[in-house]
């Protein structure tokens, strides 16, 4: 069974820095890995998404990488902004048919000004 | 193009009472999932349709959980009786997954039902 873990569970920084957000996985027979972005009271928005054959995706001043074999993903966000406070979260396909997607617990990233 | 729409947004019951949550997914999208939120934790699939034939129901708990697809479109989702740990977030996604050869597979989400039960 998939099992995704993210660290750390928050994290406060100032407006300005840059940051990385952390998801490891237990199974490596992934199809592919996605990041979210949750806002209180509101439904998930996908950020990247990385097939399971590549090493990295960049949209604007975020980049995410895939590591398959050893089970790590990492979200980098470059030059922080308070807007970018949120709950990042981490999910895996697994490989097979359904396309299921298993999420971990998240990031609670607030942004400093 | 319309998102999933999900209703209704907020409701609050006692424990004991039954609940219903209605969504409404992209036009054309062959798979839809409910998903249960727990405050701080992620998305846990509870059920996931194809069409109007269920995939996976594995981690929906029968006793009180039931979920069907009106014509493969619509779906609802419904609690009876109602406890206090089913106090979470359900969220809705649809995907065109299943719609033929080369569609995509990704998930795209309604704004969620906020449930809390006293």
């Amino acid at each position: 069974k998939q099992e995704v873990t993210q660290i750390p569970a928050a994290l406060s920084v100032p407006e300005g820095e840059n940051l990385v957000l952390n998801c490891s996985f237990t199974d490596s027979a992934i199809y592919n890995l996605q990041w979210f972005r949750q806002d209180p009271g509101k439904g998930l928005t996908s950020l990247l998404l990385i097939q399971s054959s590549q090493r990295e995706q960049t949209s604007g001043r975020l980049n995410a990488s895939l590591d398959k074999s050893s089970g790590r993903s990492t979200l980098y966000i470059a030059a922080s902004q308070p807007g970018d406070s949120a709950t990042y979260l981490c999910a895996v396909c697994s490989s097979g048919s359904a396309r299921q997607l298993t999420f971990g617990s998240g990031t609670q990233l607030t942004v400093l000004p | 193009e319309a998102g999933v729409a999900q209703s209704p947004r907020y409701k609050i019951i006692e424990k004991r009472q039954s609940v219903a949550f209605w969504c409404n997914p992209i036009s054309g999208h062959a798979t839809l999932y409910w998903y249960q939120q727990i405050l701080g934790q992620g998305p846990k699939l509870l059920i996931q349709f194809q069409n109007n034939g269920v995939v996976d129901d594995s981690q929906l708990p029968k006793d009180r959980f039931s979920a069907e697809r009106l014509k493969g479109v619509d779906s609802t989702l419904k609690i009876q009786p109602a406890k206090l740990e089913d106090s979470a977030v359900y969220l809705c996604a649809s995907s065109p997954w299943g719609a033929g050869q080369g569609v995509s597979d990704t998930q795209y989400f309604g704004p969620g039902t906020r449930l809390t039960v006293l």
